[in-house]
């Protein structure tokens, strides 16, 4: 069966840490991938997003993302944390026509002031 | 202004006791999800419909039930067959067909069975 995996489960780091989350898809065909953060009390929201072209993806808030086809993964950067930054954040990936997204265990991050 | 609401945001229930639960999107999007979020599991996808009066099963369907009359709404019946229904439920919804499957989510509720 498809599955995400996300690494790390919690991880805390201080202000102006750089800070990558690891994400590994299971699916050998064409696959959707995105990034998705939810903050305390707010909607989950879209971070980022890749389907195709080039694989190192922008997203909001200074956020990027890395699609590696031979590694299977889409990992999930920022250069310098902020104390806004903590949240959830959960990897998600799309490999059907019924656009079912089936989403990593998420990884809680923590930024300490 | 666009999204999706779901109600109540607090909900309480006595075991033994179905409960629905409202999904509502007035972003004219064709389908719509429900996740249940426990800590350190993420997302499951429970059901999912792509278009009005048709839905599917997703990975954990057994105890909930839905229904799709109207494009805008995705109601969610937790049963009393659902064994741990106590749980965060997300609803969401995309606008299936485009290039982008990208999922828009609403506040959610929190669901609490004692």
């Amino acid at each position: 069966a498809q599955s995400v995996s996300q690494h790390n489960h919690h991880v805390i780091l201080s202000e102006a840490a750089s800070l990558e989350l690891g994400c590994n898809y299971s699916y050998g065909g064409t696959v959707n991938l995105f990034w998705y953060v939810q903050y305390p009390g707010q909607h989950l929201q879209l971070l980022l997003k890749y389907f195709s072209g080039d694989p190192l993806v922008k997203g909001i808030k200074g956020f990027e993302a890395e699609f590696i086809k031979s590694k299977f993964s889409f990992n999930l950067r920022k250069p310098s944390v902020q104390w806004s930054d903590t949240a959830e954040y959960f990897c998600g990936a799309v490999t059907d026509s019924w656009g079912k997204l089936q989403f990593g265990a998420g990884t809680q991050v923590v930024v300490t002031p | 202004d666009g999204g999706i609401t779901q109600s109540p945001k607090y909900l309480f229930r006595k075991e033994g006791q179905n409960v629905t639960l409202s999904c509502e999107q007035n972003l004219n999007h064709d389908a719509m999800y429900w996740y249940r979020q426990d800590p350190g599991q993420g997302l499951r996808l429970i059901y999912y419909s792509q278009i009005v009066n048709d839905f599917q099963k997703g990975d954990i369907a057994e105890g909930y039930s839905v229904s799709r009359e109207k494009k805008e709404s995705f109601p969610l019946t937790v049963t009393s067959a659902q064994k741990n229904p106590t749980a965060f439920y997300l609803c969401a919804s995309s606008l299936h067909g485009q290039s982008s499957y990208e999922q828009y989510f609403g506040p959610g509720t929190r669901l609490t069975v004692t």
